[in-house]
C-alpha cells in the first residue's frame, strides 16, 4: 500500500483564488509527522510547512496552511491567494516513528493562471 | 550564508563508469540524506547518515555508495552495478530538534544521465 497518496497529478487556479491540495496518508504510528515541498522547476525542494500528529491545531505559514484531519489520515495542503510563483509541483511527505528519512507522494503539479 | 550545495549540476557518464556526487552543507546539521527522482515521480531514499562514520541503506540502495567522513560532506558514489542511473539526485539535511519536527532542508540537485 502507498504510505502517501496525492490523487491529484495537475490543477489549476486563477490567480488570487484559493486552491487545495489533496494529501492521504498510511501509517500504524501514533508519533508522525507530516510535511509539504514545494519544487518549481529548477528542482530545489522547499520546504513549506509542518504538522506533527499530536499538534492540536492545524499548522499555518502566511498563505499557507494544513487541513489535518487525523481520523481520516488526511494533511490537505491549502494555498490561499494564489500568485503567478506558485506555479510548481508539490509534494507531501511524512516521517514515522524511528525513521528520520522522509516518505513522498508522487507530487501534483499546480498551474496558476492570470 | 548557511546552506546545501550540490556538485555538480549536470553529469554525464558512459554505461560501465563509477560518478561521485558532491553534497556539502554548512547548516552543523547532523543528518544527511540522498533521494532519487524519476520523471514524473516522487523522491525515494537511497542512503542516509545521522552521524559521522556511519549510514544506512534506504530503499533503493543497490548500485550505489556512500561515506560520511566529515559531519559537512556526504558524497553518492554511483557504481557501473546501478542499472538505470539516470535520474535527478537530491542530496538534504537535518537536525534533531526537541519534539518531532526534524525538517529536512534540500540542496538544488545533480541531474545525472548516462549516456
Amino acid at each position: 500500500a502507498q504510505k502517501i497518496t496525492q490523487t491529484q497529478p495537475g490543477m489549476f487556479v486563477q490567480e488570487k483564488e484559493a486552491v487545495t491540495l489533496d494529501c492521504t496518508y498510511d501509517t500504524s504510528d501514533q508519533s508522525y509527522g507530516l510535511f509539504w515541498y514545494k519544487q518549481p522547476s529548477s528542482g530545489e525542494m522547499i520546504f513549506l510547512i509542518y504538522q506533527g500528529s499530536y499538534d492540536e491545531q492545524n499548522a499555518t505559514e502566511g498563505r499557507y496552511s494544513l487541513n489535518f484531519q487525523k481520523a481520516r489520515k488526511s494533511a490537505n495542503l491549502v494555498i490561499s491567494a494564489s500568485q503567478l510563483g506558485d506555479s510548481a509541483m508539490y509534494f507531501c511527505a511524512m516521517r514515522e516513528t524511528g525513521r528520520r528519512a522522509l516518505t513522498f507522494g508522487s507530487g501534483t503539479r499546480l498551474q496558476v493562471q492570470p | 550564508d548557511g546552506g546545501i550545495t550540490q556538485s555538480p549540476k549536470y553529469l554525464f557518464r558512459k554505461e560501465g563508469q563509477n560518478v561521485t556526487l558532491s553534497c556539502e552543507q554548512n547548516l552543523n546539521h547532523d543528518a544527511m540524506y540522498w533521494y532519487r527522482q524519476d520523471p514524473g515521480q516522487g523522491l525515494r531514499l537511497i542512503y542516509y547518515s545521522q552521524i559521522v562514520n556511519d549510514f544506512q541503506k534506504g530503499d533503493i540502495a543497490e548500485g550505489y555508495s556512500v561515506s560520511r567522513e566529515k559531519k559537512e560532506s556526504f558524497p553518492l558514489t554511483v557504481t557501473s552495478a546501478q542499472k538505470n542511473p539516470t535520474a535527478f539526485y537530491l542530496c538534504a539535511s537535518s537536525i534533531r530538534t526537541s519534539g518531532r519536527k526534524d525538517t529536512q532542508y534540500f540542496g538544488p540537485g545533480t541531474r545525472l544521465t548516462v549516456l
